[in-house]
């Protein structure tokens, strides 16, 4: 199982644009998650998914689209970049059906200029 | 809605010592987990230990172990044996888990960056 995988790495973008965060995990779970960590902060929920076809925002989902079509995938997307978006994003997935523990990837360092 | 707080925002202790992370926390759920996740510089999210709310006995994974005070709403995590590989940001985290859209949600405190000396 590859877990949790996030691409890209790193990303820079300039102010105004738009990108996709992609998220997958094989692991067949449930929910999934985006959190965004901010130097000096704790991470923070962007938006979450409890199965396919069904999310929700969480504590700062302005200036981010979430979808989720299939179970694997749980992409963000940034709809005009901005430098307050410049941050480290996590995704995250979980079950029900196996053990308490949440799955990180590994994270995406994005830039905004 | 929940809320964590570490107040330490850093602690260093010696190597071959034990050092108590504290956390506490404040929910309206009935139900509810804890967690501890330890972030090197590298940067990953690792896992280390998970207290349930209605969990009779404190948690223990290896040289972690969870001292959860219910009525305290306190949840420390206790390293034993501290090693060089442990210095690390060290955050706590909660979710609901009485059931429906909260069982996905963390809430995160703002994290203590732990340093072990030689």
């Amino acid at each position: 199982n590859a877990g949790v995988t996030q691409t890209p790495k790193f990303q820079v973008l300039k102010t105004g644009q738009s990108m996709t965060l992609q998220c997958a995990q094989d692991m067949n779970h449930e929910y999934m998650s985006w959190y965004r960590q901010d130097p000096g902060m704790g991470l923070r929920l962007i938006h979450y998914s409890v199965g396919a076809g069904i999310t929700d925002q969480g504590e700062v989902p302005n200036g981010y689209n979430v979808s989720r079509s299939t179970t694997e995938d749980f992409p963000l997307r940034l709809l005009s970049a901005a430098p307050s978006q410049t941050s480290v994003y996590f995704c995250a997935s979980s079950s029900r059906r196996g053990g308490n523990e949440q799955f990180f990837g590994p994270g995406t360092r994005l830039t905004v200029l | 809605a929940q809320k964590i707080t570490q107040t330490q925002p850093g602690m260093f202790v010696q190597e071959k010592e034990a050092v108590t992370l504290d956390c506490t926390y404040d929910t309206s759920d009935p139900s509810y987990g804890l967690f501890w996740y330890k972030q090197p510089s590298s940067g990953e999210m690792i896992f280390l230990i998970y207290q349930g709310s209605y969990d009779q006995q404190n948690a223990t994974e290896g040289r972690y172990s969870l001292n959860f005070q219910k009525a305290r709403k306190s949840a420390n995590l206790v390293i034993s044996a501290s090693q060089l590989g442990d210095s690390a940001m060290y955050f706590c985290a909660m979710r609901g888990d009485a059931g429906g859209t909260s069982y996905g949600k963390l809430t995160f405190g703002q994290g203590t960056i732990l340093t072990v000396h030689p």
